[in-house]
């Protein structure tokens, strides 16, 4: 079935760099793009952006923007999010999420259907 | 940016009630609305997409409704796995802006 898996825990010094990975299975990894969420401890949702995983461009969200570049390996179904210069402020559990679009009513929607149970990274001295 | 309002922020609810979140948009959205659960550790199950379809294999005491600026879940006979926190996100455009959350205790 289809799913994603991502890379385990880190643990990392601020101004170090990070990168998480999300790998695919069980579908055509490139006809669904893919989402980067991010959870702080104890707070909601937050979207980073996306990534079309059939011409590579990503959108990010205004809040994650210059540190943050999303990325894909398409040989091996894999996703990317890297964040450099890490600040305490950067730890927070990441989710992948594939991006399903179906059609309503001539209109394409999007809702992302399958999730990991996240990466979780923490910026400690 | 698309500002998401969810009300309330929490509830308290018994099994069997029913329960209603909100979710208002800052700006029209039509219908670019979904609504997420997420369990304590858990990531985030979508439960309706495009305001009021009901995903493949979610129960159906849970329905959608609204479109354009004002959205609601509904929970019909709150069930035990239900004891959740409830996220609306729109997809109108980005960034695709979340709620701030409902958690239902």
């Amino acid at each position: 079935q289809a799913q994603l898996v991502q890379s385990g825990s880190e643990l990392k010094k601020p101004g170090a760099s990070v990168k998480i990975s999300c790998k695919a299975s069980g579908y055509t990894f490139t006809s669904y793009p893919v989402n980067w969420v991010r959870q702080a401890p104890g707070q909601g949702l937050e979207w980073m952006g996306w990534i079309n995983t059939n011409t590579g461009d990503p959108t990010y969200g205004q809040d994650f923007t210059g540190r943050y570049v999303v990325s894909l390996d398409t040989s091996v179904n894999t996703a990317y999010l890297q964040i450099s210069s890490l600040k305490p402020d950067d730890t927070a559990i990441y989710y992948c999420a594939r991006d399903k679009g179906v059609y309503r009513f001539t209109h394409l929607h999007y809702y992302m259907d399958i999730w990991d149970e996240g990466t979780t990274v923490t910026v400690s001295s | 940016d698309i500002q998401m309002t969810q009300s309330p922020s929490s509830l308290s609810a018994s099994v069997g009630d029913r329960v209603t979140i909100t979710c208002r948009a800052s700006e029209t959205i039509n219908s670019y609305l979904n609504w997420y659960q997420q369990h304590p550790g858990k990531a985030p199950k979508v439960l309706i997409y495009a305001a009021s379809n009901l995903q493949s294999g979610v129960p159906s005491r849970f329905s959608g409704s609204g479109s354009g600026t004002d959205f609601t879940l509904t929970i019909n006979s709150l069930q035990p796995e239900d004891f959740a926190t409830y996220y609306c996100q729109q997809t109108f455009r980005t960034p695709r802006t979340f709620g701030q959350g409902t958690k239902v205790e």
